[in-house]
């Protein structure tokens, strides 16, 4: 199955500034069949960008995807206060459909 | 609008079974693939299975294959999944997922979740 590892597991940032979440996959992810989502404290996850780097419907332009192959990139260009949660990536090249272990992102 | 909604979580001894359902509507249930994923108490995200939009594909997980199973009635817009041979480790919320397309193996829309809790 393919892993993918997030870091950092913990990102410690103020409002206004960037954040950059990453994630590696231990073998090539065919398609950019990545997706991000986020999930806040007792509430169902929800899709950000699939496809590494199309937005879901809904979702603000500060939230953007980049990536290729092994490595993938989460970026929110001016974090709100909102934005504060956990972020995960899943790829869907192929089954096990798996999720990388999360970034926590807190207020510093 | 899009909703999921699960039901059928508890407490379940080990080695018991249990069925969880998921009641979609705002969308054409019979068009979509559909997902269980699952969340451990203060842990991470786990795909558990999935289901074609007509049945005819089926995926699980490693740690569930054997033991449970994911159906559909597109008649009743509804989701299941049948839980086998349950493990301390099964317990989570159990969350059903929509897919966005016929087979995509992402998810566009999430339930809001059923606890299962197994212990004795």
């Amino acid at each position: 199955e393919i892993v993918l590892t997030q870091s950092p597991g913990t990102l410690s940032l103020s409002p206004g500034e960037r954040a950059t979440l990453s994630c590696r996959a231990s073998e090539s992810v065919s398609r950019s069949y990545l997706a991000w989502y986020q999930q806040k404290p007792g509430q169902a996850p929800r899709l950000l960008i699939y496809g590494a780097s199309s937005r879901a419907t809904g979702i603000p332009d500060r939230f953007s995807g980049s990536g290729s192959g092994t490595d993938f990139t989460l970026t929110i260009s001016r974090l709100e206060p909102e934005d504060f949660a956990f972020y995960y990536c899943q790829q869907y090249d192929r089954s096990p459909y798996t999720f990388g272990q999360g970034t926590k992102l807190e207020i510093k | 609008q899009v909703q999921l909604v699960e039901s059928g979580g508890g407490v379940v001894q080990p080695g018991r079974s249990l069925r969880l359902s998921c009641a979609a509507s705002g969308f054409t249930f019979n068009r979509n693939g559909m997902h269980w994923v699952r969340q451990a108490p203060g842990k991470g995200l786990e795909w558990v299975a999935a289901i074609s939009y007509d049945e005819t594909r089926k995926y699980y997980a490693d740690s569930v294959k054997g033991r449970f199973t994911i159906s559909r009635d597109n008649s009743k817009n509804t989701l299941y999944l049948q839980m086998n041979s349950l493990r301390a480790e099964d317990t989570a919320v159990y969350y059903c997922a929509k897919d966005p397309g016929f087979w995509s193996g992402h998810f566009d829309y999430w339930g809001q979740g059923t606890l299962v809790t197994v212990s004795s």
